[in-house]
Parts: structure tokens; sequence; C-alpha cells
């Protein structure tokens, strides 16, 4: 079956423009996580969503960055106002997420972004 | 705040030999997960332990959950160019799973 897809794989921008990043989870799970990944470096999570729940934004670096998840399936994390560090790859990871239980989760490829 | 440490960063081992990495929490976990990530890849989860004391293999890689469920450990025997990249531990923190930094592996063959 389809896994997580992410779309742009590679993004370059200019420093300063806004970019919009798309995830497309599993069909049918409910959790979707957004981490970052700078090069040779480790997980860096950014935001949470489960089902209806309030999003747990609390990795995000700063008020540039922002994300939603439409009908509890396509995520998009957009970033502001792009600045050189944030420069990394972004991955987006789904799982059931059944309440009270932890699953495992599945990764996209990835977006790489570039801001010149 | 809670965190997953994990430990060494860096390993690089002489095919053949074997290889281990840690993880510890300063509190209990329910679970811990572990993943790996072959270079230019992304993270691939391998296993999940959930029980006090439980150990699992797959084939040469033997996973453990401490009896307090506050540290892990993935041991490799023997390995392999395939063994070849980052291997993150993951435990729950709040609501959501949390990653270790990694531990990067790499193998001189």
């Amino acid at each position: 079956g389809a896994g997580v897809s992410q779309s742009p794989s590679n993004k370059v921008t200019e420093k300063g423009k806004d970019v919009e990043l798309r995830c497309d989870p599993i069909s049918g799970h409910t959790a979707l996580y957004w981490y970052r990944q700078s090069l040779g470096q480790g997980l860096e999570f950014l935001i949470y969503f489960q089902g209806n729940s309030a999003p747990d934004k609390s990795g995000l670096p700063s008020d540039r960055f922002s994300a939603e998840r439409t009908g509890g399936s396509v995520s998009t994390l957009t970033i502001q106002r792009t600045q050189q560090e944030d420069s990394a790859v972004y991955l987006c990871a789904s799982s059931l997420g059944a309440s009270g239980s932890y699953n495992e989760q599945f990764f996209g490829p990835g977006t790489r972004l570039t801001v010149l | 705040g809670q965190q997953v440490m994990q430990i060494p960063q860096y390993q690089h081992v002489q095919e053949g030999e074997d290889f281990t990495t840690y993880c510890n929490s300063s509190t209990t976990l329910s679970n811990i997960q572990w993943y790996k990530q072959r270079p230019g890849g992304h993270p691939v989860f391998l296993i999940q332990l959930v029980k006090s004391g439980e150990v699992k293999k797959q084939k040469r890689l033997t996973f453990q959950f401490g009896e307090a469920k506050k540290n892990s450990s993935l041991h490799i025997t023997a390995t392999q160019t395939t063994d070849v990249g980052t291997y993150f531990c993951a435990g729950p923190l709040q609501n959501d799973m949390r990653f270790g930094a990694g531990t990067r592996l790499t193998v001189k063959p």
C-alpha cells in the first residue's frame, strides 16, 4: 500500500520567502508528526497532531513556523520569512496513534529545504 | 524536562566486530522504540519493547529493555557493511514519542 508521501522532495528558496511543505500520511493514521533534521544530526521534533485534539506545538522553533492538518489527513508545514538556518530535511511521519498506545511511526522521504 | 539520551554519538567498527548503542531516560518509560536510518534515507522502525527486562532478537540484533524501564540497548553481533546507518531510540513524552540524538555507525570492510 501507499506509504507516507511528501512534496516537494527538494525546495530551494531565497532568504525571506515563505515556503509550504506538504505531507500525505498513510490512510487511517490519526497521528502525524513533523521533524527537522539538519545534516548529520538527529531528529528535532516540531509538531504533533492526534485526531481532533489540539496539536502539540512545543517543538516549533519560532513563530515563523506553523502547521495545519486539514480533515485529519493532509498536513502542511509553513515557514514564513525563511532564514538560512532553516535549511534542513523536513520529515513527516504518521502512525495509528491510538490513544494510550504508541504505535510505530512510518516516515516519508522528506523535503530537503535549502535557503539561499 | 523529560528526555531520552542516547550514547555514543558515533561508533566506528571493523567489519565483524560487535556494536552497542544505549538509550537512557530519567523517568520510567512505558515503552521504547528503535529505528534505523540508512545514509540518505529516512528512519525505519525496527522494534518496540514494552515489558520490564524484555529482550528481543532480530537475527544479529538484540534489543533489551531495562528492569526499571529507564534504559534500553541495541546490540549488533558481527557487524556487516549493511549495518551502516544511524540508530535512534524513541520514548514517550506526555502524549507523543521523542527521539534520542542517535548513534551513527560506520563499518570498515
